[in-house]
């Protein structure tokens, strides 16, 4: 099993809706997990991040943690056609960091 | 105005020469790191360095090699032993003690 999972997708909403885009990771002792975004031909850049268990909220994003499930959540709230965009997942392990292969979410206009 | 840049954005090289991808940071990091992103295959790393003149093999440091002379810079040489360097090259850097990693912008190698 690969350490952090993520369905590449393509993932294709209409504008305003709620977007939500998870991960599941493999390793209990992963605590610190972050979200990417990455436009085309860009660098990525960091959205998130969480220590261990709950919700973080940051204007229309929240990212979610259930350590329980070894699940990960990020969710978008009125989504935007400028969301549209990769969104990685990711957490570390040994001072590296392990990506997710990441979603491609289209936000239709 | 402090970031990583990489240059340069696109670069194109004849099979069976090296080719060397820059990566300068102004953000006092001390940890640097070099990526690998193909489609469908997320990012992969390839060498990471935590101080000057030290550095480490990531996952796929076959056919690549790295200097750190400078904490500014992390020039990466991709070599002719590279079997498939066609892809989109990252740099990241960041603070000693913090998982958080900055990336640049990037460089798209083809080989042709």
């Amino acid at each position: 099993q690969k350490e952090v999972e993520q369905d590449p997708g393509p993932l294709s909403v209409p504008e305003g809706a709620i977007v939500s885009l998870n991960c599941t990771y493999s390793n209990s002792a992963f605590q610190y997990f972050m979200w990417y975004r990455q436009y085309s031909r860009k660098g990525p850049e960091l959205l998130m991040y969480t220590y261990s268990s709950g919700n973080k909220e940051d204007g229309r994003f929240t990212a979610q943690v259930d350590k329980s499930s070894k699940y990960i959540s990020l969710f978008i709230r009125d989504s935007q056609p400028s969301d549209s965009a990769t969104y990685l997942c990711a957490t570390d392990r040994d001072d590296k960091i392990i990506f997710g292969k990441g979603t491609r979410l289209h936000i239709l206009p | 105005d402090g970031g990583i840049t990489q240059s340069p954005k696109y670069l194109f090289r004849k099979e069976g020469q090296n080719v060397t991808l820059s990566c300068e940071q102004n953000l006092n990091h001390d940890a640097m790191y070099w990526y690998r992103q193909d489609p469908g295959q997320g990012l992969r790393l390839i060498y990471y360095s935590q101080i000057v003149n030290d550095f480490q093999k990531g996952d796929i440091a076959e056919g690549y090699s790295v200097s750190r002379e400078k904490k500014e810079s992390f020039p990466l040489t991709v070599t002719s032993a590279q079997k498939n360097p066609t892809a989109f090259y990252l740099c990241a850097s960041s603070s000693l003690g913090t998982d958080t990693q900055y990336f640049g912008p990037g460089t798209r190698l083809t080989v042709l």
